[in-house]
């Protein structure tokens, strides 16, 4: 169990650019869930995959946010067209089972200047 | 719409001041109410996990109760090593919702 890794750790990126975030769960994780956290506030939901299948998205997750997860394993979260509203710490977490405690990986700190 | 608040937003204590933290929640349907912590820069560390009013878990220097409608996290003479961002989150259907989190600080 090496636990969730996201990479990169910072990304500072230009108003306008396109970001992508890859998260890699603990391994036989099925669910694997995004969540964005600003200063001050607790994570927030933006979508959930069980295996390859997207099952839900926040509202919060506009049009220029779009994620993936291929083959069950890593995911990819890109965000096209960066605001500054934009920047904030996104959280991958993965979890084996539903009702299951999730497992947060060490996050990417994004910065739109 | 699920809602969680955690009250005080920040909390300083001397080095062994026990002291308390409240979540408090309005649900439907709480499958599961989950402790976390937080240290600067870093992705949320599971502390407990609670299901049914009345139930009680520790850890160390941690207690967490549960009722109806909140929880408390008790922090019993803690050290410096306990200074974090405590969260809060409940668990409705297959997410966790959070709360804004209680920011502890310990002196020495």
């Amino acid at each position: 169990d090496t636990g969730v890794s996201q990479n990169p750790r910072h990304k500072i990126t230009k108003r306008g650019q396109n970001v992508t975030f890859r998260c890699d769960p603990i391994s036989e994780h099925n669910r694997l869930y995004w969540y964005r956290q600003t200063l001050g506030q607790g994570p927030e939901f933006l979508t959930y995959f069980q295996n390859e299948a997207q099952l839900e998205k926040s509202r919060l997750l506009s049009d220029r946010f779009s994620a993936e997860r291929p083959k069950g394993s890593f995911s990819t979260l890109e965000i096209q067209r960066t605001e500054q509203g934009d920047s904030a710490m996104y959280l991958c977490a993965s979890s084996p089972l539903a009702r299951e405690k999730l497992y947060f990986g060490p996050g990417t700190r994004l910065t739109v200047t | 719409e699920d809602q969680v608040t955690q009250s005080p937003e920040a909390l300083r204590l001397q080095e062994g001041e026990s002291s308390s933290l409240n979540c408090s929640y309005t649900v439907s349907g709480l499958r599961g109410l989950f402790w976390y912590r937080q240290d600067p820069g870093k992705g949320p560390e599971f502390l407990f996990t609670l299901y049914s009013a009345g139930e009680e878990k520790e850890k160390e220097r941690l207690k967490a109760t549960l009722t109806k409608k909140e929880s408390f996290l008790h922090i019993t003479a803690p050290k410096p090593e306990d200074s974090a961002t405590y969260l809060c989150a409940v668990q409705t259907d297959y997410k966790l919702s959070f709360g804004a989190g209680t920011t502890v600080t310990v002196r020495a």
